[in-house]
């Protein structure tokens, strides 16, 4: 199994500029989420969503979008790029329910810098 | 306040050290509780699940305290490669089954 996978690893984009983070996992798990993290700040939620069809968003979803078409995969938008939303930005899966959440299987990061 | 806080450090220590970090919540209702290892430049890896009764898994040794609201986790006889940020986890189980993390202590284990 390869995991939960990223791309691309790094990224730098111009203010104002979009673009899509892959992410995809091959575990069969119901449960991804998008976190960025940031220096001091810990891990932050971006956008979660516990099965295909099915997304919400986390602590900072401001500037970002996701949808969940297949069980595998869950890219993260961003829609017009700002200075603010540099930052390594890690995905995860996970099982869902029963407390299984807590284990979650982190992918590789995206470094990304907004100019 | 914080969720979750942790002490940032760096501990550092000598390879034979124990050392302990703490981290407290302020979620009273939290159910689930983690210790994760992030290494530098690489992604967060589940470290140990943290039990009522407490749990050991080799060297490490984690405990909960649920009236203080406070997490620590013991590392015995200190690696070099144990070197990394220690990152602490909280699941509050509502309904969104989001993780909170804590922002790390960072560990340096020297020779």
């Amino acid at each position: 199994n390869a995991g939960v996978t990223q791309t691309p690893k790094f990224q730098v984009l111009k203010t104002g500029q979009s673009m899509t983070l892959q992410c995809a996992q091959d575990m069969n798990h119901e449960y991804m989420s998008w976190y960025r993290q940031d220096p001091g700040m810990g891990l932050r939620l971006i956008h979660y969503s516990v099965g295909a069809g099915i997304t919400d968003q986390g602590e900072v979803p401001n500037g970002y979008n996701v949808s969940r078409s297949t069980t595998e995969d869950f890219p993260l938008r961003l829609l017009s790029a700002a200075p603010s939303q540099t930052s390594v930005y890690f995905c995860a899966s996970s099982y869902y329910g029963s407390g299984g959440e807590g284990e979650q299987f982190f992918g590789p990061g995206t470094r990304l810098t907004v100019l | 306040r914080k969720e979750v806080e942790q002490d940032p450090g760096p501990f550092n220590v000598p390879e034979g050290a124990t050392v302990a970090f703490n981290c407290t919540y302020s979620n009273s209702a939290s159910q689930s509780f983690f210790w994760y290892r992030q290494d530098c430049r690489k992604e967060p890896k589940l470290l140990m699940s943290v039990y009522s009764s407490g749990n050991e898994d080799g060297r490490f040794t984690a405990q909960l305290n649920r009236a203080s609201q406070y997490i620590s986790l013991l590392i015995r006889d200190s690696k070099l490669s144990d070197s990394a940020t220690y990152l602490c986890v909280v699941n509050p189980r509502d309904s969104s089954y989001k993780l909170i993390f804590g922002s790390g202590t960072r560990l340096l284990v020297r020779p």
